[in-house]
């Protein structure tokens, strides 16, 4: 099966300072990445779509200056969390796009889970 | 009413049972259908993929479709408590939107 990888996998870190999370696929490429968040319990929210080369899509209510995403590479997107604050603790975890051999759906990372102090 | 329906359960069985996930939804225009296994504090893993109505069998995964019914089904034989997870349904239109539009989950404990 396809794998996508995330890093770091938990951080801690305290109110101000910024985060970034890596989301790379190891063994396809992908031009769209996702990236969402869960909060326990709960099934998983879209923040934005990543596209290779061009601006994420972010959607309704996620702030886009404080959720910065990154997709320089075909293997390759970041997410980083720009002054973060207790309200931004959360299990953040992307997904990449696979449209190959007639199946097109997304592959999930691991997830990484931020506590911001 | 929300696009996807997902019963989250929690649903506790013994080992060895036969296990029904179900979804409904309420937009045709939904093309293809996923299963996903998320176990605590991980991504999610895609288990099952299907794009037509009709059955799809993998090991002890099957993944059924009606799309007349606009239902999702997935059944899992002779369940072991390491299927113990949250199962999520997902779908997605097809061609340039593929977002997925998730089930909430159910949560799933296989006891021993």
């Amino acid at each position: 099966g396809a794998v996508v990888s995330q890093h770091p996998s938990r951080v801690i870190c305290k109110s101000g300072t910024s985060v970034k999370i890596e989301c790379r696929s190891l063994d396809f490429q992908a031009t769209t990445m996702f990236w969402y968040r869960q909060f326990p319990k709960q099934s998983l929210m879209l923040m934005a779509t990543s596209n290779e080369g061009s601006k994420a899509t972010y959607e309704q209510g996620v702030e886009k200056d404080k959720f910065l995403i990154n997709h320089a590479s075909l293997t390759l997107s970041t997410l980083t969390v720009t002054s973060a604050h207790p309200e931004d603790s959360s299990f953040y975890i992307c997904s990449a796009r696979r449209d190959s051999y007639g199946t097109d759906t997304q592959y999930f990372g691991p997830g990484t889970r931020l506590t911001v102090l | 009413q929300k696009e996807v329906e997902q019963d989250p359960g929690p649903l506790s069985v013994p080992e060895g049972a036969i296990v029904s996930l179900n979804c409904t939804y309420s937009n045709s225009a939904f093309q293809y259908f996923m299963w996903y296994r998320q176990y605590s504090r991980k991504g999610p893993e895609l288990l099952m993929y299907t794009y037509s109505s009709g059955n799809k069998e993998d090991g002890r995964f099957t993944a059924q479709v009606d799309k007349s019914s606009k239902y999702i089904s997935l059944f899992i034989r002779d369940s072991q408590p390491s299927d113990s997870a949250t199962y999520l349904c997902a779908m997605s239109y097809g061609g340039s939107n593929y977002k997925l539009t998730f089930g909430k989950g159910t949560l799933l404990t296989v006891n021993p």
